[in-house]
């Protein structure tokens, strides 16, 4: 079946303006996750949504990050007012939602701020 | 709260040549361990997991064993093929209902012919 899948896969976008990135779980998985990985850094932890519960927003670095999950399913990260150190590659992942599962990711999508 | 220490890079050895990768880890109740890796090009994987201490995981050569008494969970493969060359990243998760991975810094291994 279809994996994780993200959009876009790449985004140069002028800083200050606004972006979205998009992800799409695979069908069934409760559990989707965003992190960050920054050139020649490791995986930063972003946000985190199981089912219905309230989301886990702590590794958010800052109130310009904010990201959904509609319906359970897709979600959508958003970066207001962009600054040149967002530029990372911005990676999605899911898992069925129980202890011990495998986590999948994405390919991710690369954003570039100029 | 949850860490992971992992060997810093980049490793660099000949083709054949017998690979460890360390990690370490830091973890309030029992953690699932996971080996990550990133070929170049491609995104993030699953290599091998243990879910319990003294589990082995193990896939494509590549073992790690979860040693609760050491808190270890370092990556071996007796013979590397210039197919292995990637980034490796250690990482663990929650065991009590699912939990967000923690993971290491990465470690970028090159093989050589």
């Amino acid at each position: 079946g279809a994996g994780v899948s993200q959009s876009p896969s790449n985004k140069v976008t002028e800083k200050g303006k606004d972006v979205e990135l998009r992800c799409d779980p695979i069908s069934g998985h409760t559990a989707l996750y965003w992190y960050r990985q920054s050139l020649g850094q490791g995986l930063e932890f972003l946000i985190y949504f199981q089912g219905n519960s309230a989301p886990d927003k702590s590794g958010l670095p800052s109130d310009r990050f904010s990201a959904e999950r509609t319906g359970g399913s897709v979600s959508t990260l958003t970066i207001q007012r962009t600054q040149q150190e967002d530029s990372a590659v911005y990676l999605c992942a899911s898992s069925p939602g129980t202890a011990g599962n495998t986590i999948y990711f994405g390919e991710g999508s690369w954003l570039t701020v100029v | 709260g949850n860490s992971v220490t992992q060997m810093e890079g980049p490793v660099t050895l000949s083709e054949e040549a017998f690979l460890t990768i360390n990690c370490t880890y830091t973890a309030t109740g029992y953690p699932s361990l996971f080996w990550y890796v990133q070929y170049p090009g491609e995104g993030l994987q699953l290599l091998l997991k243990a879910t319990k201490a003294d589990d082995k995981g193990s896939n494509k050569g590549f073992e790690a064993t979860y040693r609760k008494e050491t808190t270890s969970f370092h990556l071996e493969k007796g013979s590397v093929q210039v197919s292995d060359s990637a980034v490796y990243f250690c990482a663990l998760g929650g065991n009590f209902g699912n939990e967000k991975l923690t993971f290491g810094t990465g470690t970028r291994l090159t093989i050589i012919p």
